[in-house]
């Protein structure tokens, strides 16, 4: 069964500050990784899609890694702005419909 | 192009009633999925739909639960005899036929039992 476990649960950063959010699933046979934001009582946005076959994807000032092999992602936002508070969330899919794995999130603020 | 539809955004249902979520998808999207996401936990599916045909209803607790995609209309998430661990956001999303890797989630439906 895959299990996808995201830390930290919660980050508190300066604006500006780049960083680092972690996920990690246990079942790497996986079709497709991809990093959502959800803003409070709002839904999901995908923000990056990775194949299996790819190690990375870029947008803006977002970019997602992806090592198959020991099961793991990282997004990573560089000069993080007040804008970005919200929650991340990770999800695998294995198999090709889109039946998504989700991490439980990571809850980010940006402060001024 | 209007995104995913979901109605109502909130619903508040007494213990025993039943509740109906509804989700237009978005055009030309003939797959449709629910998920649901309980406080403090992670989004966890429930079923996946096409028009007329439940794919894969592996998410969906066992009783009281249905959902169904017809050939005209919403699809419709029903959840029986309302009970107070049924409150829980409810996300639909949609795919187009032939690309699942495009999916979109709707706004979400709250769910409050009293």
């Amino acid at each position: 069964k895959q299990e996808v476990t995201q830390i930290p649960a919660a980050l508190s950063v300066p604006e500006g500050e780049n960083l680092v959010l972690n996920c990690s699933f246990t079942d790497s046979a996986i079709y497709n990784l991809q990093w959502f934001r959800q803003d409070p009582g709002k839904g999901l946005t995908s923000l990056l899609l990775i194949q299996s076959s790819q190690r990375e994807q870029t947008s803006g000032r977002l970019n997602a890694s992806l090592d198959k092999s020991s099961g793991r992602s990282t997004l990573y936002i560089a000069a993080s702005q007040p804008g970005d508070s919200a929650t991340y969330l990770c999800a695998v899919t294995t198999g090709t419909a889109s039946k998504l794995t989700f991490g439980t999130g990571t809850r980010l603020q940006v402060m001024l | 192009n209007a995104g995913v539809m979901q109605n109502p955004r909130h619903l508040v249902r007494r213990r025993g009633q039943e509740a109906r979520l509804r989700c237009s998808p978005m055009k030309g999207h003939s797959h449709v999925y629910w998920y649901r996401q309980l406080p403090e936990e992670g989004l966890k599916f429930m079923v996946y739909l096409q028009k007329e045909n439940i794919i894969d209803e592996s998410g969906m607790p066992k009783e009281r639960f249905s959902a169904e995609f017809p050939k005209e209309g919403p699809s419709i998430l029903r959840i029986q005899q309302v009970v107070r661990g049924d409150s829980a956001a409810y996300f639909c999303a949609s795919s187009p036929p032939r690309d699942g890797n495009t999916i979109y989630f709707g706004e979400g439906s709250w769910l409050t039992v009293v």
